[in-house]
């Protein structure tokens, strides 16, 4: 059993077009999030939910709206895609702890702007 | 400066080596440390946390100072499915103290065991 799942895992689309990536854990987790690994690598946080409430909401264009409709899930939605949306992205999940935290990925869902 | 910087190599070594990865981070208010492992196409897997003390895992063994905002990573005994980009991260905490799971990650340092 998937962890954590995200659909599609790939997607290619063109420029200007509205898309969607669907997410959901079942490690009955209070924390979902959504990282973007670029060209380079990187590996940068976007949001953050825990349990349905945002928390963390780095500089990301408004073109992109999370949303969880339960603490299980959490999609993200793009509008009006540009070249630059090209990458990897992510969803994790992890328990909310004051030590920190182990976050467990997803297999990624690979989005190409044409 | 970087939040989060690592050495992006790549180191190549062959079978049997033993490879050191450092990382620096600028915060000094960091809460908590990890290694993470990313195979090609796949996502990033944890590979140990790292405490304090310095703390070993097989073949691995992860070092923390915190005086220098310094972690170290040393993998004894290379294998050739070692081979992978390792991702140090930190997790910052905020002002309650919380940590609300914002890992940041260092870009990654690339290795290749060859036979």
């Amino acid at each position: 059993d998937t962890a954590v799942s995200q659909t599609p895992k790939y997607l290619v689309t063109q420029m200007g077009n509205d898309k969607s990536i669907k997410c959901e854990q079942n490690l009955g987790h209070d924390t979902m999030y959504w990282y973007k690994q670029d060209s380079k690598k990187f590996l940068k946080i976007m949001f953050s939910y825990n349990n349905k409430e945002l928390i963390i909401n780095e500089t990301v264009p408004n073109r992109f709206s999370p949303k969880s409709p339960d603490k299980a899930h959490l999609n993200l939605h793009i509008n009006s895609l540009e070249l630059g949306d090209s990458a990897v992205y992510f969803c994790a999940s992890s328990p909310l702890t004051r030590s920190g935290n182990t976050i467990y990925f997803g297999e990624g869902s690979w989005l190409t702007v044409v | 400066r970087k939040e989060v910087e690592q050495d992006p190599g790549p180191f190549n070594v062959p079978e049997g080596a033993t490879v050191a990865f450092n990382c620096t981070y600028s915060n000094s208010a960091s809460q908590s440390f990890f290694w993470y492992r990313q195979d090609c196409r796949k996502e990033p897997k944890l590979l140990m946390s790292v405490y304090s003390s310095g703390n070993e895992d097989g073949r691995f063994t992860a070092q923390l100072n915190r005086a220098s905002q310094y972690i170290s990573l040393l993998i004894r005994d290379s294998k050739l499915s070692d081979s992978a980009t390792y991702l140090c991260v930190v997790n910052f905490a905020n002002a309650g103290g919380t940590s609300y799971g914002k890992l940041t990650f260092g870009q990654g340092t690339i290795l290749t065991v060859h036979p």
